[in-house]
């Protein structure tokens, strides 16, 4: 049974440009959340998707969008690239309407983004 | 605002010591609360959650949570600390779509 994947596994950029992070949830799960966790910082939502729809989202701009697929893997994007936006990007998956503050969420290994 | 505070970034302890990690939480309305744990080269997976009952909860590997309302507290607990619980552990509180975590604890267990 395969956990959360996610591609790829590091990536770089530079300032201005976009990117596309990608996440297939664990078998059986059709909820996936994202967290972008910068260097000594514990993961901060960015949004979490159900049923192909965006139900909850943090506190990040509009810079960041994502999708989620009828099979329930998942896409982060993000426009315009800032240095800032350079952290480590975590997919998490989850069985159920819940919601990431109420169900046990299994998390991917990660995509390692600098931004040059 | 939601927010989760740990008060200690950086934890050393000897094998057989006995663990207790912080956490402090701010959330308007019912909450829920976890633990996530790291080990080095592995993903983030839950340790223990609570969201009613016994205040006193009990995780794997030996791991124990109490909720004290009054103090908005949440803190992890184990009597004796293990080489391989070597990790960083994330508090973290939540409610419907949105967990918040906080800055996490970096144990390191010596021999």
């Amino acid at each position: 049974d395969a956990g959360v994947t996610q591609s790829p596994t590091h990536l770089i950029k530079t300032r201005g440009q976009q990117v596309t992070l990608r996440c297939s949830p664990k078998s059986g799960h059709d909820t996936v959340s994202w967290y972008q966790q910068a260097l000594g910082q514990g993961p901060q939502f960015i949004f979490q998707y159900y049923e192909e729809e965006e139900r909850q989202r943090g506190n990040f701009p509009d810079r960041f969008s994502g999708h989620q697929f009828p099979n329930y893997s998942s896409e982060l994007n993000v426009n315009a690239l800032l240095l800032g936006d350079s952290a480590l990007y975590l997919c998490a998956s989850s069985f159920g309407s819940g919601g990431a503050g109420t169900d046990t969420q299994y998390f991917g290994p990660g995509t390692r983004l600098t931004v040059l | 605002a939601q927010s989760v505070s740990q008060h200690n970034h950086h934890v050393i302890l000897s094998e057989a010591a006995s663990l207790e990690l912080g956490c402090n939480y701010s959330y308007g309305g019912t909450v829920n609360l976890f633990w996530y744990v790291q080990y080095p080269g592995q993903h983030l997976q839950l340790l223990l959650k609570y969201f009613s009952g016994d205040p006193l909860v009990k995780g794997i590997k030996g791991f124990e949570a109490e909720f004290i309302k009054s103090k908005f507290s949440f803190n992890l607990r184990k009597p004796s600390v293990q080489w391989s619980d070597t990790a960083e552990y994330f508090c973290g509180a939540g409610g419907g779509n949105k967990l918040t975590f906080g800055t996490g604890t970096q144990l390191k267990v010596e021999l």
